[in-house]
């Protein structure tokens, strides 16, 4: 059971260039999302999708776009890479229902952007 | 916005002493769920806390929600090495979506033997 898939697990890339960071999981769960993490600043949401069909802006989605491609993947894109998008992204997803659920989380792809 | 304060930022602590991670939130939280992160690797739940003083044990582990709902800490009895990581809350304030949580900074731990 491999749970939530990401790939690449590192990528440098030079500024202004475009990238696509993939991510699938296994475990049927309608719920998916992309945080970055930061030193200091924790894990901060940049989308989230409810469910297939829909996505939503988190705390920090300018210079991202995301696509929910079908159930099992949502995928995460920067058009125009900056420096300040140096970080590690992490790809999680969560069952649907009536409270929270918890949030199983992929290894993360960790991106220099020079 | 929300926001979610986590303190302190980090702990060290020598094996066997306890430790604790405060968690406070500026709204009422509709619930908190605390989360691990060890060196290198990604988090992992730990546990959802729900009711207004709710207390849940995992062994060594002891998770509190406050009266308000408001904040949170997670306390580690006798700390081992393999409690080294950085440990996370994460809220959702009331009226947002299910699954749109404000994580905290993190408590970074270290555990020397």
């Amino acid at each position: 059971n491999a749970g939530v898939t990401q790939t690449p697990k590192f990528q440098v890339l030079k500024t202004g260039q475009s990238m696509t960071l993939q991510c699938a999981q296994d475990m049927n769960h309608n719920s998916m999302y992309w945080y970055r993490q930061d030193p200091g600043m924790g894990l901060r949401l940049i989308y989230y999708s409810a469910s297939e069909g829909t996505t939503d802006k988190g705390e920090v989605p300018n210079g991202y776009n995301v696509s929910r491609l079908n159930k099992r993947e949502f995928s995460l894109r920067l058009e125009s890479a900056a420096p300040s998008q140096t970080s590690v992204y992490f790809c999680a997803s969560s069952e649907a229902g009536r409270r929270d659920q918890p949030q199983h989380f992929g290894d993360g792809t960790r991106l220099s952007i020079l | 916005g929300q926001q979610v304060m986590q303190i302190p930022q980090y702990q060290h602590v020598q094996e066997g002493e306890d430790f604790t991670t405060y968690c406070n939130s500026s709204t009422t939280l509709s619930n908190i769920q605390w989360y691990k992160q060890r060196p290198g690797g990604h988090p992992v739940f730990l546990i959802q806390l729900v009711k207004s003083g709710e207390v849940k044990k995992q062994k060594r582990l002891t998770f509190q929600f406050g009266e308000a709902k408001k904040n949170s800490s997670l306390h580690i009895t006798a700390t081992q090495t393999t409690d080294v990581g950085t440990y996370f809350c994460a809220g959702r304030a009331g009226g947002t979506s299910y699954g749109k949580l404000t994580f905290g900074q993190g408590t970074i731990l270290t555990v020397h033997p």
